[in-house]
């Protein structure tokens, strides 16, 4: 089955300075590549996803990027403010599978 | 904004009790999850349901049971209680594969 590794497990950052969680699947039929991010106390929240069908998508100060043939994706946070830190996870899905795998989590630290 | 909603949010018991964690959600949505989260830790899918009278078990064994009687309601049921249970419970659902899930905030579990 699929498994997502995800990295680094902490992340901490400077306000302003920009952060980068990456993370790698297996199954090359993976299609599909949320990511979320969890504060404390709450569920995890999507901030963007990615199709296999496109490399980069941009959301503001949010970027993501898919390299199919290495089988990785990354999520790119610019200007990292100190409402950023949470813990982010990624996943991979597989169309008609109806499951995600997650990964591991990172936790993000922005210090003012 | 998803709306998908757990109670309690946090339950304090004794061993031995019986608990039901209530999912419900408003999208009409035919997929349902739930995971089994550590705090800050990975999540693990110990139930999903593709539908009404549709339940599987999930990547993690787990001794609770669900059920899916409507389409807006999946809640889970813990018979016998025990400090093994302590966790956080997560609820999910999803419109489809390639979809993003939208996730409920959680009940934090605490057995005596």
């Amino acid at each position: 089955g699929e498994n997502v590794e995800q990295h680094p497990s902490t992340l901490s950052v400077q306000e302003g300075d920009s952060a980068v969680i990456k993370c790698t699947y297996s199954d090359s039929a993976s299609n599909y590549f949320p990511w979320y991010k969890q504060e404390l106390g709450k569920g995890p929240q999507l901030i963007i996803d990615i199709r296999s069908n496109v490399g980069e998508k941009k959301d503001q100060r949010i970027a993501v990027t898919l390299n199919k043939t290495a089988k990785h994706f990354s999520l790119h946070i610019t200007e990292t403010q100190p409402e950023d830190s949470a813990v982010y996870f990624c996943a991979a899905g597989i169309t008609g599978f109806q499951k995600l795998v997650f990964g591991t989590g990172t936790r993000l630290l922005v210090s003012p | 904004e998803a709306d998908i909603y757990q109670t309690p949010r946090y339950l304090v018991i004794g061993t031995g009790k019986k608990i039901t964690l209530e999912c419900s959600q408003t999208m009409g949505h035919d997929k349902m999850y739930w995971y089994q989260q550590d705090p800050g830790m990975e999540l693990h899918l110990i139930h999903y349901s593709y539908g009404v009278n549709s339940t599987e078990k999930g990547d993690l064994s787990s001794e609770s049971t669900v059920s899916r009687i409507r389409t807006e309601h999946f809640p889970l049921t813990l018979e016998s209680a025990r400090p093994s249970h302590t966790s956080q419970y997560l609820c999910a659902s999803t419109q489809g594969s390639n979809q993003p899930q939208h996730f409920g905030d959680g009940t934090r579990l605490s057995i005596l």
